[in-house]
């Protein structure tokens, strides 16, 4: 059974840092993975969607790995700011699945 | 652009009431599916639906059905709300024929149950 994981649960950084949030699936069996954000009380924002046939994508500030080999992800957001405090949630969506598989998310704080 | 709505952004409901929680997208996509949230339990799908009068259930069924009449329209029923089932609810929609697309998601519903 697919497991998604994110590390770590909570991050604070102060403004201007680059900084990588991980995310690692169990099956590399994948159709896809995708990277969304999360506003307190609000729905979720897809900031990224990888094929599993890519290595990387990029909007922005912000570059989405992957390694299906390893079941890895990492969403790199360049020179920080406040208005980037979210929650951030990685869903895989697998090859013989119907619907997303989310982590838990990495809550992010960046302070002025 | 994609755009997927929920009827309420916040509900309150008493234990017993039957609840229902609609979503409508607009881009005339084949599946479309029912979430909820809940603090250190992360999403889980609730149930889905791959095509109009057509239903899965998801990890989560219990306490819940839904219906889908038209294509663009899922919704979510709580036939007899109980206090666990307060949370907040997510639809989201996926095409079938651009599977590359992902997953579209709506603003969600805070449900609270007294």
């Amino acid at each position: 059974k697919q497991e998604v994981t994110q590390i770590p649960a909570a991050l604070s950084v102060p403004e201007g840092e680059n900084l990588v949030l991980n995310c690692s699936f169990t099956d590399s069996a994948i159709y896809n993975l995708q990277w969304f954000r999360q506003d307190p009380g609000k729905g979720l924002t897809s900031l990224l969607l990888i094929q599993s046939s890519q290595r990387e994508q990029t909007s922005g500030r912000l570059n989405a790995s992957l390694d299906k080999s390893s079941g890895r992800s990492t969403l790199y957001i360049a020179a920080s700011q406040p208005g980037d405090s979210a929650t951030y949630l990685c869903a895989v969506f697998n090859q013989a699945g119907t619907a997303l598989i989310f982590g838990k998310g990495t809550t992010l704080s960046v302070s002025s | 652009d994609v755009k997927v709505t929920q009827s309420s952004r916040y509900l309150v409901k008493r234990t017993g009431e039957k609840v229902f929680l609609e979503c409508v997208q607009d881009m005339d996509h084949e599946n479309m599916f029912w979430y909820r949230q809940d603090p250190g339990l992360g999403l889980r799908l609730i149930y889905f639906s791959y095509d109009v009068k057509m239903k899965e259930k998801g990890d989560i069924p219990e306490g819940y059905s839904v219906s889908r009449e038209k294509k663009e329209r899922f919704s979510l029923i709580l036939e007899s709300a109980s206090t666990n089932q307060t949370s907040m609810y997510l639809c989201a929609s996926r095409g079938l024929k651009d599977r590359r697309s992902g997953e579209f998601f709506g603003p969600g519903t805070r449900l609270t149950v007294l």
